[in-house]
C-alpha cells in the first residue's frame, strides 16, 4: 500500500509567518512521530501521537510549535511566527506498535522548510 | 532520559572492505534498536533492526550485534559497494514505545 506522505515537499516562508506541514501516515498505523533534521544533522524528536492517548510533546522546542492529529490519522505540524533557525527538513514517521511494545517506523519524504 | 551516542561521524572505506559503526545507549530499559540509511536528499529507510532478546542479526551483507551488558550495538557492512554510501543512523527505543532516540549519524563513503 501507500507509504507515509507529506506535504508540501518544499515550503519557503518569510520570518514571522505561520506555516502548516501535513503528514498522512500509513493506513492503520496508530503511532505517528514528527522529527526535525537540520542540514547535516541528526534527527531531532518533536512530538509523538499514539492512538487516542495524549501526545508526547516533550521534544517541541518552543511554544511556537504545535501539532494535531485528527481522527487518529492525518497530522498537522504548525509553526507560528517562524524564525530562521526553524529552517530544516521536517520528517514524519508512522508505525503500528504491538501492545506495549515498539515497532518499525516508516518515514515520509519530508518537508523542507526555508525561512527567509 | 535515553542518550544515544554514535561513532564515527564519518567513515571512508575502499570498495570491498568492511565498515563498522558503533552506538552506545544509556537506558537499560531500551529494547529495540533499528538502523536507518539515509541517502542524500532522501528519507531515512530502515535497513535492519534488533530486539534485546537476541545478540546478533544478519541480513545478507548487513549485520547488527547487541551487547546489553555494555549497552552498545554495532552495524557491520561487509563487502561494501559504492551504493552503500549514505548517512547511517542508529536508534534506541524504550519499552513503552513513546520515543525513538537517534544517534547523530555516520556519513559512510565507499571509494570505488
Amino acid at each position: 500500500g501507500a507509504g507515509v506522505s507529506q506535504s508540501p515537499s518544499n515550503k519557503v516562508t518569510e520570518k514571522g509567518k505561520d506555516v502548516e506541514l501535513r503528514c498522512d501516515p500509513i493506513s492503520g498505523h496508530t503511532a505517528l512521530y514528527w522529527y526535525r533534521q537540520s542540514l547535516g544533522q541528526g534527527l531531532e524528536f518533536l512530538i509523538y501521537f499514539q492512538g487516542n492517548s495524549a501526545p508526547d510533546k516533550s521534544g517541541l522546542p518552543s511554544d511556537r510549535f504545535s501539532a494535531e492529529r485528527t481522527g487518529g490519522s492525518v497530522s498537522t505540524l504548525t509553526i507560528q511566527r517562524t524564525q530562521q533557525e526553524d529552517s530544516a527538513v521536517y520528517l514524519c514517521a508512522s508505525s503500528f506498535p504491538l501492545a506495549g511494545a515498539t515497532d518499525t517506523q516508516y518515514f515520509g519524504p519530508g518537508t523542507r522548510l526555508t525561512v527567509l | 532520559g535515553e542518550n544515544v551516542e554514535q561513532h564515527p561521524s564519518t567513515l571512508s572505506v575502499q570498495e570491498g572492505d568492511s565498515a563498522v559503526i558503533k552506538c552506545t545507549y544509556s537506558d537499560s530499559a531500551s529494547n529495540y534498536f533499528p538502523w536507518y540509511k539515509q541517502e542524500l536528499g532522501k528519507r531515512p529507510q530502515l535497513i535492519i533492526d534488533i530486539r534485546s532478546n537476541v545478540g546478533e542479526k544478519k541480513d545478507q551483507r548487513i549485520a547488527v550485534t547487541l551487547n546489553k551488558t555494555a549497552k552498545h550495538f554495532s552495524l557491520h557492512i561487509t563487502e561494501t559497494q559504492p551504493e552503500d554510501s549514505a548517512v547511517y543512523f542508529c536508534a534506541a527505543s524504550i519499552w513503552s514505545g513513546n520515543q525513538f532516540y537517534f544517534g547523530t549519524g555516520t556519513s559512510l563513503t565507499v571509494i570505488p
